[in-house]
């Protein structure tokens, strides 16, 4: 059984540009969590997703971040027209439907901003 | 407010030494989760415990509800087990984990 899968774990771009991170949860596990660590800084929740609904967006920034969790595929955190303040670890975690077990961290995707 | 507080947060210790990393929490949570981040920035999740004790290995967590606090243990440390320990909770009512500031440890041989 396969962890939790996110690729690229390098993302590179340039201010201005659009960043696509993707995130494969675990078979069997129908949440998803989105967690960024600015450099020097700890964790900091983004969204939690079900399939097809967003549960919970407060930790989102309120322009340019989106995040999907389609019926079929990866959850996709979609960072438009990036900024250099946008450079950091972007970890998933994911979870299967009951609330009370762990979420499984994926490996991150590190983005930077040039 | 919700919050998560780890202590200490750098900590060097020689090869062979007991350690202990605790975590408070400031309100209830249904569960607590201890994290380890390599120096490469990957994560692993090392526990999730609701009450009592778990023990893989060299790791031991507690934890005391009532208190509302809990420590992450390694006994027989290893350079090996360098690395940041992150205590994480869902507070009631909330599936978002909201984390410690870690603790940086640091194992000398």
């Amino acid at each position: 059984n396969a962890g939790v899968m996110q690729n690229p774990r390098h993302l590179v771009r340039r201010r201005g540009q659009e960043a696509r991170l993707r995130c494969s949860p675990m078979k069997g596990h129908s949440h998803v969590y989105w967690y960024r660590q600015l450099p020097e800084e700890g964790l900091k929740f983004m969204v939690y997703l079900q399939k097809e609904n967003i549960i919970d967006e407060s930790g989102m920034p309120k322009e340019r971040f989106s995040a999907e969790f389609p019926k079929e595929g990866p959850s996709i955190l979609r960072i438009q027209q990036v900024v250099r303040g946008d450079s950091a670890a972007y970890f998933c975690a994911s979870s299967p439907p009951s609330f009370t077990d762990t979420q499984y961290f994926g490996p991150g995707t590190r983005l930077t901003v040039l | 407010k919700n919050e998560v507080e780890q202590s200490p947060q750098n900590l060097t210790a020689q090869e062979g030494e007991f350690i202990t990393i605790n975590c408070s929490y400031s309100v209830g949570i249904s569960a607590l989760h201890w994290l380890q981040q390599h120096p490469g920035g990957g994560i692993v999740s090392l526990f999730m415990l609701s009450s009592g004790k778990k023990k893989h290995g060299r790791l031991i967590a507690t934890i005391n509800i009532q208190e509302k606090h809990s420590s992450l243990h390694i006994t027989a440390s290893h350079p090996r087990d360098s690395a940041v320990y992150i205590c994480a909770a869902p507070f009631f009512g909330n599936e978002k984990l909201t984390f410690g500031t870690g603790t940086r440890l640091t194992i000398i041989p």
